[in-house]
């Protein structure tokens, strides 16, 4: 069973518009992360949450937007979506503090035309 | 911040020889350093990891180096298989916000060749 669930998997959007990834970590962990990768970029950490509390935004921009509901779930808000924002995004999650483990989901692979 | 540097980009590899990835960083203050293999459409798996209260560690055929006065991190996979042939990216934790962020290399893509 996927202990880190991340919907959909494959997104097409077009330019302009708003989209939300989701994920869901099943591992019982405290922190969670999303990282984007890209043809361009290598793995980029984009936030960390830690019990539900934004500890780190490095996103150049307010589009990019957390949203945390329930302390397993940390879901990712873009908006004025740009081709430049086509990429696979990745959840990952970790036990307690914020040095521990970090595993990945399966990640959101968004493609923006 | 911290910025990771990842060498080689490329590895070409006869079977059963080993294959070594350096990485070296900036922040003195960085004290996690994982290492993550990811094949093509996947996630990327921890493989092995190091804190800077050690040297060397060694998981099966898995063998990490670190030098702290150096900065500098090093995977060596001894006895290679063409199973191990994927994307493979050092990465580093633990500065002083401790905020969880991985800064990663760019990632070395291993070829090993039967």
């Amino acid at each position: 069973d996927p202990k880190i669930i991340q919907k959909p998997k494959y997104l097409v959007a077009v330019t302009g518009s708003e989209k939300i990834l989701i994920c869901e970590q099943y591992l019982g962990h405290n922190a969670m992360y999303w990282y984007r990768q890209s043809a361009k970029k290598p793995l980029e950490f984009m936030f960390s949450y830690s019990y539900q509390k934004l500890m780190d935004n490095q996103t150049a921009s307010s589009r990019f937007q957390p949203q945390s509901s329930k302390k397993n779930h940390l879901d990712l808000q873009i908006t004025a979506l740009k081709p430049d924002d086509s990429a696979t995004y990745f959840c990952a999650s970790s036990q307690g503090g914020l040095v521990d483990t970090q595993y990945f989901g399966p990640g959101t692979r968004l493609l923006v035309l | 911040g911290e910025q990771v540097e990842q060498l080689p980009s490329i590895l070409r590899v006869q079977e059963r020889s080993s294959a070594s990835i350096n990485c070296t960083y900036e922040n003195s203050a960085s004290n996690y350093f994982p290492w993550y293999k990811q094949e093509p459409g996947e996630n990327p798996k921890l493989i092995i990891d190091i804190r800077s209260n050690m040297e060397r560690k060694q998981i099966q055929g898995l063998i990490v180096l670190l030098d702290k006065k150096a900065k500098r991190f090093s995977l060596h996979i001894t006895d290679t298989q063409p199973a191990d042939s994927a994307m493979y990216f050092c990465a580093a934790s633990g500065t002083g916000a401790n905020t969880g962020k991985l800064t990663f290399g760019h990632g070395t893509i291993l070829r090993v060749h039967p």
